[in-house]
């Protein structure tokens, strides 16, 4: 079946502009994560859905960073006021339950560049 | 709190050579461990994971890892590396109690020479 896809692949953007990175988790997953990558970092947590609701929003760096489900289905990421410094990969993974040992499925991730 | 560490940023290997990785956790609680690897241009992969089950863990292609509470290890192995194990491998943790989320460790860059 398909697996989780992340529109767009690659976004580039001026500072201080806004942003918006969508999710489609896979079918029927109710868990969602987003996680950022830097250069040469691991994947760092920002927010995770259980549902329609943020279970877990302890990972945003600041309140600039937004994130909805409104249907329990496709997530958006929101960036407001772009700085340099949230260029990464912005990485999407859901999974079935969202127990601890659940296996996460990742998406290819969206590239955000900020000029 | 939960952290992983992973011990070499690059490791580079002959094919057919030992494979080994290692990763290093910090848990207050019993951990759940995971491996992830990522080719070139695509997502992040499961290998193998530990929840509490049987120690020793067999994953995909051929890879495994053994957890150690005594060395608060869990080193990811493979007998004989293919030139398509090239990759970054990422070691991660949760644990019941807290973050539901992955931890990730920094990740380790495999070579595989010919």
């Amino acid at each position: 079946g398909a697996g989780v896809s992340q529109t767009p692949s690659n976004k580039v953007t001026e500072k201080g502009k806004y942003v918006e990175l969508r999710c489609d988790p896979i079918s029927g997953h109710t868990a969602l994560y987003w996680y950022r990558q830097s250069l040469g970092q691991g994947p760092e947590f920002l927010i995770y859905f259980q549902g329609t609701g943020a279970a877990d929003d302890s990972g945003l760096p600041n309140d600039r960073f937004f994130a909805v489900r409104p249907e329990g289905s496709v997530s958006t990421l929101k960036i407001q006021r772009t700085e340099r410094g949230d260029s990464a990969v912005y990485l999407c993974a859901s999974s079935s339950v969202g127990t601890a040992t659940d296996t996460q499925y990742f998406g290819p991730g969206t590239r955000l560049t900020v000029l | 709190a939960q952290s992983v560490t992973q011990l070499g940023s690059h490791v580079s290997v002959s094919e057919g050579a030992l494979v080994l990785l290692r990763c290093n956790y910090s848990s207050s609680v019993p951990p759940y461990l995971f491996w992830y690897v990522q080719y070139p241009n695509q997502g992040l992969q499961l290998l193998l994971k530990y929840t509490s089950a049987a120690t020793l863990v067999k994953g995909i292609n051929g890879f495994e890892a053994e957890f150690k509470k005594s060395e608060t290890s869990f080193h990811l192995t493979k007998p004989s590396a293919h030139m398509s194990d090239a990759a970054e491998y990422f070691c991660a943790v949760t644990s019941y109690t807290g973050r539901r989320a992955l931890t990730f460790g920094s990740g380790t860059r495999l070579q595989v020479q010919p």
